[in-house]
């Protein structure tokens, strides 16, 4: 994998079920993994990010996990309420030894909860 | 609010119009981004500033000028633009986290050349 690709492109889900979706970037010389959360009109916030190989993290209803062999993460939802409806966005870095971070964004998934 | 602020949120100029877009952050970081995304692309990297130095420039054409007067500001000056330059654009500021650097984010300006 040359670039970071997200999947699916968009998910519909009823208010209660619980969601998952992928984030596949290029293993070799992999630094870290970003996840953000971006709501229309608004600026995109990150949720986490991960570094090292079977990491897990959680937020509230919300966790992902890491896969840096294989190159790749998961965002679960749990119990998705429709305030988690937004894009997420994942993004990759690799080692380069810069003065700041360079992050290749995948496409996003756009989730959307309906009442 | 992520700490970084970006005006005007919507713009409409036409092609041989001047522009210019401003963000500022107040965290106090030391690189500040501007990404493009247009419709269905993931977010472009156009240029990086890095202590006011321009350290990244994604081959980005000629008619978009940035420029870094300090460490909390960064603008984009637009000249005679295309209709497909119409997009969203994001600015980000960052500092060094430990071992990764965390991009803050902008909400954008909205682009529309006409």
């Amino acid at each position: 994998i040359l670039n970071v690709e997200q999947s699916p492109q968009s998910l519909h889900v009823q208010e209660g079920d619980s969601t998952n979706f992928t984030c596949s970037f290029p293993s070799s010389n992999f630094y870290a993994l970003h996840w953000y959360r971006w709501e229309t009109a608004k600026s995109p916030e990150a949720l986490f990010v991960m570094t090292l190989n079977g990491d897990e993290k959680k937020k509230g209803r919300i966790s992902a996990t890491l896969n840096t062999k294989e190159g790749y993460s998961y965002l679960y939802i749990k119990g998705s309420q429709p305030e988690d409806s937004a894009t997420y966005l994942c993004a990759s870095s690799r080692a380069g030894g810069t003065s700041y971070g360079k992050l290749t964004f995948g496409q996003g998934t756009i989730l959307t909860v309906h009442p | 609010e992520t700490g970084v602020t970006q005006t005007p949120r919507h713009l409409v100029m036409g092609m041989t119009n001047k522009k210019s877009l401003k963000c500022e952050q107040h965290l106090g970081h030391n690189a500040m981004y501007w990404y493009k995304q247009s419709a269905k692309k993931p977010l472009e990297l156009m240029f990086v500033y890095s202590l006011e130095e321009r350290v990244e420039n994604n081959s980005v054409p000629s008619r978009f000028s940035p420029e870094c007067p300090n460490s909390s500001h960064l603008f984009l000056h637009l000249h005679t633009l295309q209709p497909e330059d119409s997009a969203l654009y994001l600015c980000a500021s960052s500092s060094r986290q430990g071992a990764y650097y965390e991009q803050y984010f902008g909400p954008g300006t909205r682009l529309t050349v006409t």
